[in-house]
């Protein structure tokens, strides 16, 4: 069974980094052409794609936020850890990790956590 | 403001038919990128609904499906259920954003 759950911190005040953790289980983060994804939603609008990290270690990241964002992986803990600095009320989302594969050349986001809510305010 | 564009809401009785559209770009859909179809409810988990070529990842019914043509996309949703009353989004991805993954503004499926 595959699952993936984000845990960190609810609340965080403006100027300070947050630190997002997805911890998975079902799957291994050393698999070719394993990756896992964070978007988030902040409240009523829209996803929004952030950060990106492949089985080797190759990482992408939305361009509109590259500069503030860091994705790394622990494959032994089954953990991907994200970290934004200098956060913004405008940063206040739910913030969800998901896993994506490739089978036979198709690529699958297939699988999401329930997603964490953080609020940026002082 | 969103790199695809999608109609706010859609609204259709049980047991019809609704579409849903995503625009694109020559950077993303028009560049032949693949187009993904979730559903949403917010605070819970996105569920992928099509993949690829009009594929469906197991347990996701044949009422959905999904198709292309130019820079457009769209999801189709036959024999409408309650339950189907949600948030759909499509995702993408663009060339022109180093291979970004972009998403529709998302669109409330409301079942009369």
């Amino acid at each position: 069974q595959i699952t993936l759950k984000e845990s960190g911190p609810s609340l965080v005040k403006p100027t300070q980094t947050l630190t997002l953790t997805c911890t998975f289980s079902g799957f291994s983060l050393k698999t070719t052409g394993v990756a896992v994804a964070w978007i988030r939603q902040p409240p009523g609008k829209a996803l929004e794609w952030l950060a990106l990290i492949f089985w080797d270690d190759d990482k992408r990241y939305s361009p509109s936020l590259r500069s503030r964002l860091t994705i790394t992986k622990d494959t032994s803990k089954n953990q991907v850890v994200l970290t934004m600095t200098n956060v913004d009320p405008a940063d206040t989302a739910t913030y969800y990790c998901g896993r994506r594969i490739t089978v036979f050349g198709d690529v699958i986001p297939d699988y999401w956590g329930q997603g964490t809510l953080v609020t940026v305010s002082s | 403001q969103s790199v695809l564009t999608q109609p706010p809401s859609v609204s259709g009785a049980p047991g019809q038919r609704v579409t849903i559209s995503c625009t694109g770009s020559s950077s993303n859909i028009g560049a032949g990128k693949v187009v993904h179809w979730y559903q949403h409810l917010p605070g819970t988990a996105p569920k992928l609904l099509i993949y690829g070529k009009d594929k469906r990842p197991s347990g996701v019914p044949d009422r959905f499906s999904g198709s292309k043509s130019g820079t457009s996309a769209s999801l189709v949703i036959t024999g409408l259920q309650a339950d189907d009353e949600a948030d759909y989004y499509c995702q993408s991805y663009d060339g022109s954003l180093s291979g970004s993954w972009v998403f529709g503004g998302g669109t409330k499926l409301t079942v009369l």
